[in-house]
């Protein structure tokens, strides 16, 4: 069963900033947050990940709470070519690069021009 | 440019004939790989995880006999659903996992869109 709840759609204005919410109240002192989204029939695509720093790359910025029970990815000036869905997991840091990864339902994001 | 390839992209297929399905690890050496199937407006169900050389482990309520899971190398890895049925339709994903501690490295591939008629 996934370990993450998601609101299942969610709407954001060309050049505005889209927070996307994400809730994992049962996460593990163990587990990592990461972020993929799917663009309509393609693959996921790796968008970020942390523990419990705020993070930042190219592409978005993750905010974790204290208690990490809550995470927020923020595309800080979306495009239209941000419309797809958005996933949150957790999961545990594998050497083996052997971690299942479990989705959960995601939020659709469109981004209105 | 892209880690991970599939192939075909897309196959129509008569119901009872059986496809294959290929995942290719372009830049790296894919320690283990992972299939998913995805039905239309559903999030992504992960089938099976397979590491090199040994035998794929099958999520509950996936049939091993009818998804069958090569894995043979490092840099390739097959799925192949035999005798198709149109209940069998849908996107076939793998991604690949490499040793090592990053997370970005977990690639997908493109995706596998398979339709039984």
């Amino acid at each position: 069963d996934a370990k993450t709840t998601q609101p299942p759609s969610m709407d954001c204005a060309e050049g505005r900033a889209a927070n996307l919410p994400c809730n994992h109240s049962t996460i593990s002192g163990n587990e990592y947050v990461y972020w993929y989204r799917q663009i309509h029939s393609q693959g996921p695509q790796y968008i970020i990940h942390g523990l419990k720093n705020n993070e930042t790359n190219e592409m978005a910025s993750l905010i974790i709470t204290e208690d990490r029970k809550s995470s927020t990815l923020i595309l800080p000036h979306a495009t239209l070519r941000d419309t797809a869905v958005y996933y949150c997991i957790v999961g545990r840091i594998s050497n083996f690069g052997n971690e299942k990864l479990t989705f959960g339902t995601g939020t659709r994001l469109t981004i209105i021009p | 440019g892209a880690v991970v390839s599939q192939h075909p992209s897309r196959v129509i297929c008569k119901s009872g004939t059986s496809v294959k399905i290929e995942c290719r690890s372009l830049d790296f050496q894919a320690t283990t790989m992972f299939w998913y199937r995805q039905f239309p407006k559903q999030s992504l169900m992960l089938m099976a995880t397979s590491n090199e050389g040994s035998k794929a482990t099958y999520e509950q309520g996936v049939e091993k006999d009818k998804f069958l899971i090569n894995h043979a190398s490092l840099t390739l890895s097959t799925l192949t659903v035999t005798s198709a049925h149109p209940e069998d339709s849908s996107f076939y994903i793998c991604r690949v996992g490499t040793s090592g501690s990053n997370l970005d490295t977990q690639y997908f591939g493109p995706g596998t869109r398979l339709t039984v008629l």
